[in-house]
């Protein structure tokens, strides 16, 4: 299975600064099919689903706010608040869906310092 | 609009049995991969299984944790996907989402979430 992992577990950011959560995979999540990264990045807020931000870890979802963007590759990915808003305060999840089992990192909280 | 509805869930002795559907609508269903995923209250996510379309011959996968104890299956001429799940753990006591992994040049994330059906194990 394909572990991945997540840093930092929480973090606590001032409005308007920049929020950074890494993501790694165990092995890489490259579709030869389509030379593109399966990895995948969501938002939960208490109480909801989670929602789609980012896949092929850099192309952002329709709708989501261009503060919300993707990076890396292979192995190593990030994903960045360039701005927090306090809507943004929720846990972040990256997935990786390259192969079953899809598998989730354990999660990063985001909160307001 | 795209939506995804399901059902099905509530309180099971450990050992039990509990069937969860996901009702369809807004999108050709049959040409969809669906999964399911679920949540233990406070902790983090876990993917349960999927099932991909009939051009994709039905193809089921799960995790580890569950195989040989939930089937998903799906009707499509109903736009309904199912969960069965058999010899219900305590563990297995959760909310449980289903999704849909699109496809667009490629799969692409889970694009679509229910709202999930809450699945408790308890005597």
């Amino acid at each position: 299975d394909i572990v991945m992992t997540q840093s930092p577990d929480s973090l606590a950011v001032s409005l308007g600064e920049r929020a950074t959560i890494n993501c790694k995979s165990s092995q890489s999540v490259l579709d030869s099919a389509n030379n593109k990264d399966s990895l995948a990045w969501y938002q939960q807020k208490p109480g909801q689903p989670p929602k789609l931000l980012i896949y092929w870890a850099s192309t952002r979802e329709s709708g989501v706010p261009d503060r919300f963007s993707g990076s890396g590759s292979g192995t190593d990915f990030t994903l960045t608040i360039s701005s927090l808003q306090a809507e943004d305060v929720a846990v972040y999840y990256c997935q990786q869906y390259y192969y079953p089992p899809l598998t989730f990192g354990p999660g990063t909280k985001v909160d307001i310092k | 609009e795209v939506q995804l509805v399901e059902s099905g869930g509530g309180l099971v002795q450990p050992g039990g049995s509990l069937k969860l559907s996901c009702a369809a609508s807004g999108f050709t269903f049959s040409g969809s991969a669906i999964h399911w995923v679920r949540q233990a209250s406070g902790k983090g996510l876990e993917w349960v299984g999927r099932i991909k379309s009939k051009a994709d011959s039905y193809a089921t996968a799960y995790a580890t944790s569950v195989k040989g104890r939930f089937t998903v299956s799906r009707d499509d001429s109903k736009d309904t996907a199912y969960l069965q799940m058999n010899s219900l753990d305590t563990e297995d006591t959760a909310v449980y989402y289903c999704t849909r992994l699109r496809y667009t040049s490629g799969w692409s994330g889970l694009d679509h979430w229910g709202q999930g059906t809450l699945v408790t194990v308890s005597s």
